[in-house]
């Protein structure tokens, strides 16, 4: 079967990290996405892994382990506007991503 | 400004009502996806078309009809909903070539079925 998981909520304080884990469990493994979802706003993209390692982009990096079906968003110098939900998605295919259920952040003044 | 617009952006329509969807892309890409999201669920992808050939139609219920007549335009036809249809209704696009996955998405369509 197909499963991703994620923590459903979580809750971080404004200028601190915060680690969103997503862990994978796929019949495929092409590369794996983050997409940021603001409520009641398209999901746009964050960041794209096919290997294994650190891809830092600004205040966010994310992380792949192929091996251990593991993969983290990490979020620097929290701000505000970054209370949204990030949205895990493995591509199997071409045209087919298989998604978590996303991890609502709740940032805190 | 995103490249990737859909109306409405709020339907309420009845279960024997009858209504579209309409996605529109500014972007030159050549596919074009429909993906149902529920609260607190996955996105579930519904259809795929490439280059305006369906590539993907993932066991969805025939009260859903899609239709792409060309590159920019997507098109969901729908009859019969049931209440648990209501969802949030995303369109997205993407260049499909080696190398590119990124999915735009637009805002969405929030539907509610009484």
């Amino acid at each position: 079967g197909q499963n991703i998981d994620q923590p459903t909520e979580m809750t971080a304080t404004e200028g601190a990290i915060v680690q969103i884990n997503c862990t994978y469990q796929t019949s495929g493994f092409n590369g794996l996405f983050w997409y940021q979802q603001h409520a009641g706003e398209a999901p746009t993209f964050l960041s794209y892994n096919v290997l294994d390692g650190l891809e830092e982009k600004g205040r966010f990096s994310s992380f792949l382990s192929r091996s251990k079906g593991y993969s983290y968003l990490l979020l620097k110098e929290l701000q505000m506007k970054d209370s949204a939900s990030y949205l895990c998605a493995v591509r199997r295919s071409n045209y087919q991503l298989i998604w978590g259920a996303g991890t609502k952040l709740i940032i805190k003044p | 400004e995103t490249g990737v617009t859909q109306t409405p952006r709020h339907l309420v329509m009845g279960m024997t009502n009858k209504k579209s969807l309409k996605c529109e892309q500014h972007l030159g890409h050549n596919a074009m996806y429909w993906y149902k999201q529920s609260a607190k669920k996955p996105l579930e992808l519904m259809f795929v078309y490439s280059l305006e050939e369906r590539v993907e139609n993932n066991s969805v219920p025939s009260r859903f009809s899609p239709e792409c007549p060309n590159s920019s335009h997507l098109f969901l036809h729908l009859h019969t909903l049931q209440p648990e249809d209501s969802a949030l209704y995303l369109c997205a696009s993407q260049m499909w070539r080696e190398g590119s996955y990124e999915q735009y998405f637009g805002p969405g369509t929030r539907l509610t079925v009484t």
